[in-house]
């Protein structure tokens, strides 16, 4: 069974920093890839970055570009965003979603874990 | 970037309705086009993929079309447990976007 779990979300201070990881398993995640999603309290879902399976093409939303960094370790089974310079605008449930490839639907999701961006 | 423009926002409608979603690119999206539900607490799922494509394990009862820059995703006969949010996708450029969502409710 493919099972996606994000961890690492909580509460942070404008500027701050926060790292959140998601394990995967079930799954030969090594040639997956995968992205983040992520949910503002009682808003739509924004794309919010993609890993290629090998690191190799990486992109990002306008609105994260130079704040967060997504990275992969194959040999972990984990997908991480590193995410800095946190702004109030950033609070949002955070998803990792497995990217199916063809046709690059998200076709498994992990429970997503808040982030909270707050003074 | 692409826009994706998604309506209704919100939808009322009652057991054995028939629903039309409806989604429009501001450029060609070649099918790139993905629909999902999510309900309240929940994470995403799947429905359609590429258009037009079942994902497996959901009821035939949906069904998606289109092409070019316009996609429409169909729920024949409306159950109780598809009073949901449904957000399209393109995954057709570098830079994914997602519809701003329509809320289906019981009528």
């Amino acid at each position: 069974e493919v099972q996606l779990v994000e961890s690492g979300g909580g509460l942070v201070k404008p500027g701050g920093s926060l790292r959140l990881s998601c394990a995967a398993s079930g799954f030969s995640f090594n040639t997956y890839n995968m992205n983040w999603v992520r949910q503002a309290p009682g808003k739509g879902l924004e794309w919010v970055s993609f890993i290629s399976s090998g690191s190799t093409y990486i992109h990002y939303a306008d609105s994260v570009k130079g704040r967060f960094t997504i990275s992969r370790d194959n040999a972990k089974n984990a997908v991480y965003l590193q995410m800095s310079s946190l702004r109030v605008e950033d609070t949002a449930v955070y998803y990792c979603a497995r990217d199916e490839g063809g046709w690059r639907d998200f076709d498994h999701w992990g429970q997503g874990t808040l982030v909270t961006v707050s003074s | 970037d692409i826009q994706m423009t998604q309506s209704p926002s919100s939808l009322s409608a009652s057991i054995g309705d028939r629903v039309t979603i409806s989604c429009r690119a501001s450029q060609s999206i070649n099918n790139y086009l993905n629909w999902y539900q999510q309900k309240p607490g929940g994470a995403p799922k799947v429905l359609i993929y590429g258009a037009s494509n079942l994902q497996s394990g959901v009821p035939s009862r949906f069904s998606g079309s289109g092409s070019g820059t316009d996609y429409t995703l169909t729920i024949s006969s409306l159950q109780p447990e598809d009073f949901a949010t449904y957000y399209c996708h393109q995954s057709y450029s570098t830079f994914d976007t997602f519809g701003q969502g329509t809320k289906l409710e019981i009528k």
